[in-house]
């Protein structure tokens, strides 16, 4: 089973500034090496999709989130942080079964 | 609109059995591809199993934890997703949602639920 590991736990910015958020694999996924969506999870909501293949938005998100990386290393950015970004942010792989999510990064805005 | 609706969350003891429904509309769900996600309220996200589309074989595939004790089944003519969950253990108390994704030239958007709550407590 691959293994997701998101950094740093938590995330405390400021409005406008930019969030970086990491997500580590333990192996890569094969020939599904772009295979990476985000989540996005507000609280007392239920997640929803932010980026997949690694680099591409989801209908109708803003591009002041994007997405890079590819093998084990990725990384979700957020520019012009703004009050309603927060929630917790959480890597998936679905490139190899079982897919598995990363435990999470909470983002906090001043 | 694209709606998920779960249901079929309760209380139970350990070792009963359970079934939830999801119930899908405004997406093609017959070329749905389904999967079922828990979180464990607080925690994080637990992917749980993904059942393919009829066109695409039906095949189910679990994580670990519910291999040989869950199972995810579909009705197209139903627009409905089950998950069949037996042998239940306090660990599976969790948020279950059922989630899906739809691909146009456009791009792609993710669905979910609003979740059911299952707990397992004697």
């Amino acid at each position: 089973e691959i293994v997701l590991t998101q950094s740093p736990g938590t995330l405390s910015l400021s409005p406008g500034e930019t969030a970086t958020l990491s997500c580590s694999a333990s192996q890569s996924f094969g020939s599904s090496y772009l295979a990476l969506a985000w989540f996005q999870q507000k609280p007392g909501q239920a997640p929803s999709l932010l980026i997949l293949g690694a680099s591409t938005r989801a209908t109708g998100i803003p591009d002041r989130f994007s997405g890079s990386g590819s093998g084990t290393d990725f990384t979700l950015t957020i520019n012009r942080l703004e009050p309603e970004d927060v929630a917790v942010y959480y890597c998936q792989q679905y490139g190899t079964l079982p897919y598995t999510f990363g435990p999470g990064t909470k983002l906090e805005i001043k | 609109e694209v709606q998920l609706v779960e249901s079929g969350g309760g209380l139970v003891r350990p070792g009963a059995s359970l079934t939830l429904s999801c119930v899908a509309s405004g997406v093609t769900f017959t070329d749905a591809w389904m999967t079922w996600v828990r979180q464990v309220p607080g925690k994080g996200l637990e992917w749980v199993g993904r059942i393919k589309s009829k066109s695409d074989g039906a095949s189910v595939d679990y994580a670990s934890p519910v291999s040989d004790r869950f199972t995810i089944s579909r009705d197209d003519s139903k627009n409905t997703l089950y998950l069949q969950m037996n042998s239940l253990k306090t660990d599976d108390t969790a948020v279950y949602y059922c989630s899906t994704y739809n691909c146009l030239e456009t791009g792609c958007t993710g669905y979910w639920g609003q979740g059911t709550l299952v707990t397992v407590s004697s």
